[in-house]
């Protein structure tokens, strides 16, 4: 069974500050690497994928991707109020089937 | 960017019956749709993988009588919940690959089905 791991939460953060979230993965052939934000009721949107080692950064968001360490995480600079949410990191499996296959999620709180 | 409909966005069924989900990727053409189910509180789990005129393919524990899905286009995708049970009440969310992305899935808004 191919599994995404992720700390549930929640993970209080003051206004301004830096949020990390973090998730494991098990398949090691895994290829690409997606963050989702969720709010209650609405489906995910992406908030960025990655797919090489290293980081990649987009605004406020960066993505860091370890794959030795089967690895990734997602920083929030500048956390606001409206990043609060539930974070989904998905997994992109081996293979070619583009299944993507998606960890619990870890709910982020930004306390102004 | 890609957008990807639902339709119906909520819906309530009484127990027994069948209620159809539609998903539509309104500006490009989708080869490969994926129906997802979501229940309060936990992630998403993929339920099958649909490819346009072909059969679909079910997630282990999927039933595939149950939850009938149809690609008969680029553009549409349904799911069937036939013989509707309460415990089937769930989020209903389907997503859509464009052959121009190599990685991104491209999420409809969902389909809340409560079951009474």
């Amino acid at each position: 069974q191919k599994e995404v791991e992720q700390n549930s939460g929640p993970l209080s953060v003051p206004e301004g500050a830096i949020a990390s979230l973090n998730c494991t993965y098990s398949d090691r052939g895994s290829q690409s690497f997606f963050w989702y934000r969720q709010y209650s009721g609405k489906s995910p949107e992406l908030i960025m994928f990655i797919y090489s080692n290293g980081d990649k950064e987009d605004g406020r968001f960066t993505a860091q991707l370890n794959k030795a360490s089967q690895y990734v995480s997602l920083l929030i600079r500048d956390s606001q109020p409206s990043d609060s949410a539930t974070y989904l990191c998905a997994v992109n499996l081996a293979g070619g089937y583009n299944k993507l296959i998606f960890g619990a999620g870890t709910r982020l709180a930004v306390h102004p | 960017g890609a957008v990807v409909s639902q339709h119906p966005s909520w819906v309530i069924c009484k127990s027994g019956t069948s209620v159809k989900i539609e998903c539509r990727s309104l500006d490009f053409q989708a080869t490969t749709m994926f129906w997802y189910r979501q229940f309060p509180k936990q992630s998403l789990m993929l339920m099958a993988t649909s490819n346009e005129g072909s059969k679909a393919t079910y997630e282990q524990g999927v039933e595939k009588d149950k939850f009938l899905i149809n690609h008969a286009s680029l553009t549409l995708s349904t799911l069937t919940v036939t013989s509707a049970h309460p415990e089937d009440s769930s989020f209903y969310i389907c997503s859509a690959k464009s052959p121009r992305d190599a990685y991104e899935q491209y999420f409809g808004p969902g389909t809340r089905l409560t079951v009474t």
